[in-house]
């Protein structure tokens, strides 16, 4: 069965803070797997792409890594700011229509 | 460049009237589309997609339909809103190009029914 688990839940974190989200994916076939970041209210928008072959990728502040053997993923936020609360979406893409979507991990940032 | 207009933003509705949710996309030709529903503190559901013009593929059984009467128009509709219809409900189409996808969502429309 395709699916994406991600962990924790929720997270919160104080300003100038670092923190690591977590997501497991069963998919087949593989293709990619992409992080999104969605505001509240808002339609989620990419962040990082990794394909099978890459084991890590940077945006700025944000890292993703990806285990292509375990089948796990990961989003390390650096020096986070009151601008990164926000639900944090792990999506594994099989190439076709099929887009597996995890529950998400809320992010609160506090001052 | 593309673009995705997704209306309307909010909308609040009694239980029993009909629905329609308008997506359009700008800038591309022939692209899949898709509804999702995202219900409070939930993961994105997909609802439907569409490879091409009349092309609807249904992911769940539920009480709304979608239609694409054009290439780039993608419609959810409703002929009777339930309580449980109450949602953010995002329009997205996708590309697939060098071995990689990747979805372009709406701002979405979150929907009360009351």
């Amino acid at each position: 069965k395709n699916q994406v688990e991600q962990s924790p839940q929720s997270l919160i974190i104080l300003e100038g803070k670092n923190c690591t989200l977590q997501c497991n994916y069963t998919v087949s076939p593989f293709s990619n797997l992409r992080w999104y970041k969605q505001d509240t209210g808002r339609g989620p928008v990419s962040l990082t792409i990794m394909t099978f072959s890459e084991n890590t990728k940077s945006n700025g502040r944000y890292t993703a890594t990806l285990d292509a053997d375990t089948k796990q993923s990961s989003l390390h936020i650096t020096a986070s700011q009151l601008s990164d609360s926000a639900s944090y979406i792990c999506v594994a893409h099989t190439g076709g229509f099929k887009t597996i979507f995890g529950a998400g991990t809320r992010l609160f940032v506090k001052a | 460049s593309q673009t995705i207009h997704q209306w309307p933003a909010t909308l609040v509705q009694p239980v029993g009237s009909p629905l329609s949710l308008e997506c359009t996309v700008e800038g591309t030709s022939n692209p899949n589309l898709y509804w999702y529903r995202q219900a409070a503190g939930r993961g994105l559901q997909l609802l439907f997609y569409s490879v091409g013009i009349g092309q609807i593929s249904s992911e769940v059984p539920q009480n709304l339909s979608a239609s694409r009467p054009q290439d780039r128009q993608f419609i959810l509709s409703s002929k009777k809103l339930l309580l449980s219809d109450s949602g953010f409900y995002l329009c997205a189409w996708s590309v697939h190009s060098q071995g990689v996808t990747e979805a372009f969502f709406g701002q979405g429309t979150r929907l009360t029914v009351v």
